[in-house]
């Protein structure tokens, strides 16, 4: 079955401590995105990939890291979280940017 | 940088055609103009994507004007399942490949 994945679905942390949030897609796609969800500002690209080994920011990267080593896994790193980073996490693919965007089930990440 | 507007909610009842405008001024020349429709707890879905004019899949139209300074996502003869926030996406003006969602419309369908 064609799908995104992420894991964990739903992560409790402190601030300070490094997390990563996996993601990973099964279509062969070229171009993978972060984005993050929170009430009344919808939905906001946090980094996006063109291609393998190469990532760029979105609208809002402060905070977050990224990679692309393999086609298939794009993770998302934050290497120390704080708690305006509490917030709804979507993985995205698609075969180029302009094409239809898959989406995972979302990380629901909390930061006290 | 692109920006863009859309109504944060709207009513309606079963049966009424519905039509979502988003605004987004600074998009990019070549991009698509695409729709997402999501429900709680889940990711963003696919509705319809266009360049201009109108476009017209099973689901829904979409009508964007010539200068591409907005876009209206029409639902005919919405239902209760239809309830959910629709997003617009466009790609942004500048020198990237960053895309751009809009903040997003609660459409509420009453029976």
């Amino acid at each position: 079955e064609a799908q995104v994945t992420q894991n964990p679905r739903y992560l409790i942390t402190v601030t300070g401590k490094k997390l990563t949030v996996t993601c990973s897609q099964n279509m062969n796609h070229e171009y993978m995105s972060w984005y993050r969800q929170d009430p009344g500002l919808g939905l906001r690209q946090i980094y996006y990939s063109m291609n393998v080994e190469v990532t760029d920011k979105g609208d809002v990267p402060e905070g977050y890291k990224v990679s692309r080593k393999e086609k298939r896994n794009f993770p998302l790193i934050l290497e120390s979280p704080s708690p305006n980073q509490t917030s709804l996490y979507f993985c995205a693919s698609s075969l180029g940017r302009e094409e239809t965007q898959y989406f995972g089930p979302g990380t629901r990440l909390l930061v006290l | 940088l692109a920006k863009t507007t859309q109504p944060i909610s709207m009513d309606s009842y079963e049966g009424q055609e519905v039509n979502i405008t988003c605004s987004h001024n600074n998009i990019a020349t070549n991009d698509y103009i695409t729709w997402y429709q999501q429900f709680p707890s889940q990711g963003p879905r696919f509705i319809i994507q266009g360049y201009k004019t109108k476009v017209t899949n099973e689901v829904a139209s979409l009508f964007i004007p010539a200068d591409r300074k907005s876009s209206t996502l029409s639902l005919p003869r919405v239902s209760l399942s239809d309830t959910a926030v629709y997003y617009c996406l466009v790609g942004d003006g500048g020198a990237t490949n960053k895309l751009i969602f809009g903040t997003g419309t609660l459409l509420a369908v009453q029976p």
